[in-house]
């Protein structure tokens, strides 16, 4: 299947610093991204769909000025987690869309342990 | 917008059982209905997905059925063995996710 890489797999920060976090699809070009945020033990909470060459949109309650995302080419979305603060520590991740319209699938890159300290 | 929802949370079985996890979702214009598993601290993989010109999809130890009329889809998994254990989401379309379903498998 289709590769999307997420990086980095862990990070740790401290409280009131940015981290920004990328997920590239390796062998596919992606219009729309989606990141999501998962507590322990909870769903995958979708926080924004990123599309290229346009403004993200985000769900509600999530800050688009904390979260900020950039889908600036075919193969890369980036989130900056700006100000970060201990309640920010979660695990993110991404997925891409390939396929067409009667055929789409998602994948999923690896996911960013986020510890904000 | 679409809203999935998923039961059990938590499902815990022996090993041979089959397991059931059933899934509603809400907008009739969804027609693709993924269901993915997702071990501790990794990304979540694809198992088996169906469309909604089909009612039943079958694959190895894993089948899902969907219904469209009542809008519910559920995922069969027969003879589980304890690497079956992990935590499942249904989705209905991309990318609206149930609350997910632990499954134990116990030897």
């Amino acid at each position: 299947g289709a590769v999307v890489s997420q990086h980095p797999s862990r990070v740790i920060c401290k409280s009131g610093t940015s981290v920004k976090i990328e997920c590239r699809s390796l062998d596919f070009q992606a219009t729309t991204m989606f990141w999501y945020r998962q507590f322990p033990k909870q769903s995958l909470m979708l926080m924004a769909t990123s599309n290229e060459g346009s403004k993200a949109t985000y769900e509600q309650g999530v800050e688009k000025d904390k979260f900020l995302i950039n889908h600036a080419s075919l193969t890369l979305s980036t989130l900056t987690v700006t100000s970060a603060h201990p309640e920010d520590s979660s695990f993110y991740i991404c997925s891409a869309l390939t396929g067409t319209a009667q055929n789409t699938e998602a994948f999923f890159g690896q996911g960013t342990r986020l510890t904000v300290v | 917008g679409e809203n999935v929802e998923q039961h059990p949370s938590t499902l815990s079985v022996q090993e041979g059982d089959s397991a059931v996890i059933k899934c509603t979702y809400s907008d009739s214009a969804s027609n693709y209905f993924p269901w993915y598993k997702q071990e501790l601290g990794k990304r979540p993989q694809l198992i088996i997905d169906i469309r909604s010109n089909v009612g039943e999809k079958k694959d190895q130890r894993i089948a899902v059925t969907l219904n469209k009329t009542a809008k519910h889809f559920s995922l069969h998994i027969t003879e589980t063995q304890p690497e079956d254990s992990a935590v499942y989401f249904c989705a209905a379309g991309i990318p609206t996710f149930g609350r997910g379903t632990s499954l134990i498998v116990h030897p």
